[in-house]
């Protein structure tokens, strides 16, 4: 099946922790992104990278860092900084960072104890 | 699993005219459905839609949603060439755990010929 997938799909973290958000897309697209949403809000983005080894901050990097060593791949690390990390996080990708159209993942929980 | 289905996927129309994008959804424990324009990177917030038949407006455009037929609609009248996007609707639905997760359609590409 080709997609984007996202794991896990709930995480619980107590506070202080680092955590990692996995995202995987096997659509061969360049550009991938990371999202969060809260309730009510629209989506906001908070890394992008338009191909491997190379990302971009968003509008709310602060607290988040991210790798893109391979194609496919673009975990996001919620950092112990981020201050309110409890959220709903959506990774997307698209064949280039020019394309408008974005494949969403399914998305993960996070909720911070 | 949850499922939302957006039509037409693409849509051209000359300027001035009006159109009017669809959204239906198949979800349990359905709490929002969503509207987003996407033009650049991250897709702009539009509308948040929770009870039924009531209309959300905002200038040239609005929407309403249909509980009843598990649908929503996106009108936008006197179309402009800035109107041109990917529109993309979500529906937000209440999981097991009681969290929330966001599940979207593939968009309709609507183009405006000047």
């Amino acid at each position: 099946d080709g997609g984007i997938t996202q794991s896990p799909k709930y995480l619980f973290r107590k506070e202080g922790q680092n955590v990692t958000l996995s995202c995987e897309q096997n659509l061969n697209h360049d550009a991938m992104y990371w999202y969060r949403q809260d309730p009510g809000q629209g989506l906001r983005l908070i890394y992008y990278s338009q191909i491997v080894n190379d990302f971009q901050k968003g509008d709310i990097a602060e607290g988040y860092s991210v790798s893109r060593e391979k194609k496919e791949s673009f975990p996001l690390t919620v950092t112990s900084a981020q201050k309110n990390p409890t959220a709903f996080y959506l990774c997307a990708s698209s064949i280039t960072e020019s394309t408008d159209t974005q494949y969403f993942g399914p998305g993960t929980r996070l909720t911070v104890l | 699993e949850d499922k939302v289905v957006q039509s037409p996927l693409s849509l051209v129309v000359h300027e001035g005219d009006t159109v009017t994008l669809n959204c239906s959804y198949e979800v349990t424990n359905f709490r929002s459905l969503l509207w987003y324009k996407q033009e650049k990177k991250a897709p702009t917030f539009l509308f948040m839609l929770t009870s039924s038949g009531i209309e959300k407006k905002s200038g040239r455009l609005s929407s309403i949603l249909d509980k009843k037929e598990l649908s929503s609609i996106l009108n936008i009248t006197a179309t402009q060439t800035g109107d041109s996007a990917i529109y993309l609707c979500a529906v937000e639905a209440l999981t097991n755990f009681g969290n929330e997760k966001l599940t979207f359609g593939t968009g309709t590409r609507l183009t405006i010929i000047p």
